[in-house]
C-alpha cells in the first residue's frame, strides 16, 4: 500500500539554526500539506501546496517558513531560523485531488526539538 | 468559523465492550468529516469519512461512525473493543479551502 514517508524521524537543532524537513508524498498525488502538533495540543494546519505554488497558509506559516518541491518526489518544509516554540511534531500529508471529499494521507511525522 | 470538538480527553473501556469516542462539529454547509488514529510513534492513519448518504459509515479495523446532522455529531464507535485499539483518535472536518481542521484528540485506553 502506498504511503507517505518523512525524514528524519527526529531532528534536534539549536535555536536560530535552519532545518529542512523532508517528505515523499504518495506518488500519484498532486496536493501536499504540512501540519504540526505541539506536544499536548491539537494538530494544526500550516500550508497546502499544489502545482508548485502555495494554495493556502495559516497564520503560523510566517516568513521563517518555506516549502518546496525540488524534484518529482520530495516535498520539503524549511524553517530558516528556528525558535523554541517551533518544537513540535511535523506531519506531511498528500491527496490525489483538492476535492473536499478526498482523503489526506499522512506520514509518520518528524519530531523537531529546538534547544 | 468551522470547528471540531472532542469533549473527552480520555475514554476508558474494557476489552470486549463497545466503545464510543465523541465528536461534534460546527460548519456552514455540508460537512465532510474524517476520523484518524495515531498509534505511538506513528503518523495519523485514516479510519473513515462521511461525505454524504448513509449516516452510518464503516471504516477500517471494525470501526464505524454515526453522523447526526441535528446534533452536529460524528461519533466513532466499535461494537467490541480490543486492547490493540488503544491509541489517540482525532476527528476532523475538511474546510472549504481543503485543509483539515482537527479536534484536540481523545486517548482511548482499552484494558484487558
Amino acid at each position: 500500500e502506498p504511503e507517505v514517508t518523512q525524514t528524519p524521524s527526529h531532528q534536534v537543532t539549536q535555536m536560530g539554526q535552519e532545518v529542512i524537513l523532508r517528505c515523499v508524498p504518495i506518488s500519484n498525488h498532486l496536493y501536499f500539506y504540512w501540519y504540526r502538533q505541539i506536544l499536548g495540543q491539537k494538530v494544526e494546519f500550516l500550508v497546502s501546496f499544489y502545482n508548485n505554488e502555495i494554495s493556502e497558509k495559516s497564520e503560523i506559516f510566517d516568513d521563517q517558513f518555506s516549502v518546496e518541491r525540488p524534484d518529482g518526489s520530495n516535498f520539503t518544509l524549511k524553517i530558516r531560523s528556528t525558535k523554541l516554540e517551533d518544537s513540535a511534531m511535523y506531519f506531511c500529508a498528500s491527496s490525489g485531488t483538492s476535492d473536499r471529499t478526498d482523503t489526506q494521507y499522512f506520514g509518520p511525522g518528524t519530531r523537531l526539538t529546538v534547544l | 468559523a468551522q470547528s471540531v470538538a472532542q469533549p473527552e480527553d480520555q475514554v476508558n473501556v474494557a476489552e470486549g465492550n463497545p466503545l464510543t469516542v465523541k465528536c461534534t462539529y460546527s460548519v456552514s454547509g455540508n460537512p465532510y468529516l474524517f476520523w484518524y488514529v495515531q498509534y505511538p510513534n506513528r503518523g495519523l492513519q485514516f479510519l473513515l469519512k462521511y461525505i454524504t448518504g448513509d449516516n452510518l459509515v464503516k471504516g477500517s479495523y471494525g470501526f464505524e461512525a454515526e453522523f447526526n446532522k441535528s446534533q452536529t455529531s460524528f461519533h466513532l464507535k466499535k461494537p467490541s473493543a480490543l486492547v490493540s485499539d488503544s491509541a489517540l483518535y482525532f476527528c476532523a472536518v475538511r474546510a472549504y479551502t481543503g485543509k483539515l481542521i482537527f479536534g484536540q484528540g481523545t486517548t482511548l485506553q482499552v484494558k484487558p
